[in-house]
């Protein structure tokens, strides 16, 4: 499966934009770029996911490179309620299974200050 | 409902206790998935189940064992787990098919050895 690589922590004041990066130089033509994120003492919750095309819905924005080779996911504004580890995953998918499976990296855990 | 329930939320139990984990969706997925996540460790897929077949077994020992009775039950049967084996027990769902499906994940059963 390809990787992904993104920093371990960022910081970012409440109600102002953050850019949460993610480098994938090795992703493949038919992988989509998936973000989840896990609140504590939680489950992992899907965010966004796209292909080629930048993406909006209401929790955030994704930008992918022209390249593929990076993304970036955008909250435009923080609240306290997105403190969070946020995880970058490219789908893979499994021969034969029909299900694409999850292959989490580190994330970054975003700390939000009031 | 977009729900997964899982339960119990907390577990404790011994060496030689046999116990077990339910999982349970009502969204009509097909996909079932366990996942192990250790302390400040991302998800590590351990099972998956598509159309109630096991179709992924992430080289996990014969201790944990998987069985999904019907397309909304998914159990994990646990028997002389070892105290390494402390962890969240996340359980995800998907639809089955497509690299852009999300999996939506319930909070969790929080198992410790002792």
């Amino acid at each position: 499966d390809a990787k992904t690589t993104q920093p371990n922590s960022m910081e970012s004041n409440e109600e102002e934009p953050v850019h949460l990066p993610c480098n994938h130089s090795t992703i493949s033509g038919t992988d989509y770029i998936h973000w989840y994120r896990q609140l504590p003492s939680q489950g992992p919750e899907y965010v966004i996911h796209g292909l080629t095309s930048n993406v909006n819905n209401r929790m955030a924005s994704l930008a992918i490179a022209e390249d593929r080779k990076s993304s970036t996911l955008i909250l435009h504004r923080a609240t306290l309620r997105d403190a969070a580890v946020y995880y970058c995953i490219l789908r893979a998918s499994i021969s034969g299974a029909g299900s694409y499976q999850l292959t989490f990296g580190k994330g970054t855990k975003l700390s939000v200050i009031p | 409902d977009t729900e997964v329930t899982q339960t119990p939320k907390h577990l404790v139990m011994g060496m030689t206790n046999k116990k077990s984990l339910k999982c349970e969706q009502h969204m009509g997925h097909r996909a079932m998935y366990w996942y192990k996540q250790k302390a400040k460790k991302p998800p590590e897929l351990m099972f998956v189940y598509s159309y109630e077949k096991l179709s992924i077994n992430e080289s996990v020992p014969s201790r944990f064992s998987p069985e999904c009775p019907n397309s909304s039950l998914l159990n994990l049967h646990l028997h002389a787990l070892q105290p390494e084996d402390s962890a969240l027990y996340l359980c995800a769902s998907s639809r089955v098919g497509l690299p852009t499906d999300t999996q939506y994940f319930g909070p969790g059963t929080r198992l410790t050895v002792l």
